[in-house]
């Protein structure tokens, strides 16, 4: 079955700190990854797409990677901000399907304290 | 910033009224998606179209309808609303290189 899932549910930080979340998935033939970033109310917003042949790429203060042999994912993001505070989502999209499908993480709710 | 919008961006409706929620994108994108997003949840996937007259149904089972008569605009409609249809509905269409752009997201509240 494909799946994907995140972890931590749920962290708190300190503005300033870094920290690192985590994606494994299950979805079989592998296309890309991509990591978005929810704010409360709002649609995802795309951080960073990776195909198989990627292992890390950068977008600011966040950085993923992609191990494609273990089928994990991990995103970095660097002297966290208040506004970084959002839920944020890991989705595998398969390369059987002309349509992309997609498969969705529940996501990991970060908050930022001051 | 994604040119794809919906509307309304809140609703409040009481049961049994029939609800249409509009979502339209300027970037030309063959591929639209209706997505279903409880709080804290995963979003799942309701509807999908490849293009213009072009309709399937997602993986979640769901009673809503959608239309693609126009390539910018995807509209999803509940003929009957319930109080079980109280959530999030998120549009969504393809873009090349695999970039999937969302909108605001519509939140809806059945009483």
């Amino acid at each position: 079955k494909n799946q994907v899932e995140q972890s931590p549910q749920s962290l708190i930080i300190l503005e300033g700190k870094n920290c690192t979340l985590q994606c494994n998935y299950t979805v079989s033939p592998f296309s890309n990854l991509r990591w978005y970033k929810q704010d409360t109310g709002r649609g995802p917003v795309s951080l960073t797409i990776m195909t198989f042949s990627e292992n890390t790429k950068s977008n600011g203060r966040y950085t993923a990677t992609l191990d494609a042999d273990t089928k994990q994912s991990s995103l970095h993001i660097t002297a966290s901000q208040l506004s970084d505070s959002a839920s944020y989502i890991c989705v595998v999209s398969d390369r059987g399907s002309t349509l992309g499908r997609l498969y969705f993480g529940r996501g990991t709710q970060l908050t930022v304290w001051p | 910033e994604a040119d794809i919008y919906q509307t309304p961006r809140y609703l409040v409706i009481g049961t049994g009224k029939k609800i249409t929620l509009e979502c339209s994108q300027t970037m030309g994108h063959d591929k639209m998606y209706w997505y279903q997003q409880d709080p804290g949840m995963e979003l799942h996937l309701i509807h999908y179209s490849y293009g213009v007259n072009s309709t399937e149904k997602g993986d979640l089972s769901s009673e809503s309808t959608v239309s693609r008569i126009r390539t910018e605009h995807f509209p999803l409609t509940l003929e009957s609303a319930r109080p079980s249809h109280t959530s999030q509905y998120l549009c969504a269409s393809l873009g090349s290189s695999y970039e999937q752009y969302f909108g605001p997201g519509t939140r809806l509240t059945v009483t």
